[in-house]
């Protein structure tokens, strides 16, 4: 059983460039959501897409933008990419969470792509 | 809403000593509580979970953690380190929605 995966697992960037990153869900989740996690800190929360749609959305700037496909697999874009971007970006997924009327709430975390922002 | 403490950023052990990370929580709601541990290089893989069951939680490599509602804490207990133990280890609070919030990390060193 595959867990969840990410891709790429490292991609440096200049100011101003845009980037995608890429999450395939553990086999059996619905849900993904998004995390930023900077050198030395906890990972804070993007944002959350369940049936194709953004449920949730931390405090991120437009920028950040992201898609989920009917696979359930799901996409996290940045534009205009900025130095404090770098970060290690980390998908996680799970069955959708109470309010959605199910789940256990547990996160799957994929290892992340790293993104170096020059 | 929702937020973890971590009391120690640096926790370092002597291999066979125990182990204690320390973590509180705040919550509006009845509060899901996790624990999570990453390696280096490495994604976050879950310890333990707290969800309104039993207060003493049991975790994967002989980790647990007790909840206490009255102290507001949740923290992480291991009667013996091992060198593999070495990682940075993350308390996570959890709202209705499935949208985690981390604490800002304990690194443990084992010393061997």
């Amino acid at each position: 059983d595959a867990g969840v995966t990410q891709s790429p697992t490292h991609l440096i960037k200049t100011r101003g460039q845009q980037v995608t990153l890429r999450c395939s869900p553990k086999s059996g989740h619905d849900t993904v959501s998004w995390y930023q996690q900077a050198l030395g800190q906890g990972p804070q929360f993007i944002f959350q897409y369940y049936e194709e749609e953004e449920r949730q959305r931390g405090n991120f700037p437009d920028r950040f933008s992201g898609h989920q496909f009917p696979n359930y697999s799901s996409e996290l874009n940045v534009n205009a990419l900025l130095l404090g971007d770098s970060a290690l970006y980390l998908c996680a997924s799970s069955l959708a969470g109470p309010s959605f009327g199910g789940g256990t709430g547990e996160l799957f975390f994929g290892e992340g792509s790293r993104l170096t922002v020059l | 809403a929702q937020s973890v403490t971590q009391l120690d950023s640096h926790v370092s052990v002597s291999e066979g000593t125990p182990v204690l990370l320390r973590c509180n929580y705040s919550s509006s709601y009845s509060p899901s509580l996790f624990w999570y541990v990453q390696h280096p290089n490495k994604g976050l893989q879950l310890l333990l979970k707290y969800t309104s069951a039993a207060t003493l939680v049991k975790g994967i490599n002989g980790f647990e953690a007790e909840f206490k509602k009255s102290e507001t804490s949740f923290h992480l207990t291991k009667p013996s380190a091992h060198m593999s133990d070495a990682a940075e280890y993350f308390c996570v609070v959890s709202d209705p929605g499935n949208q985690f919030y981390f604490g800002t990390g304990t690194s443990l060193t084992v010393i061997p």
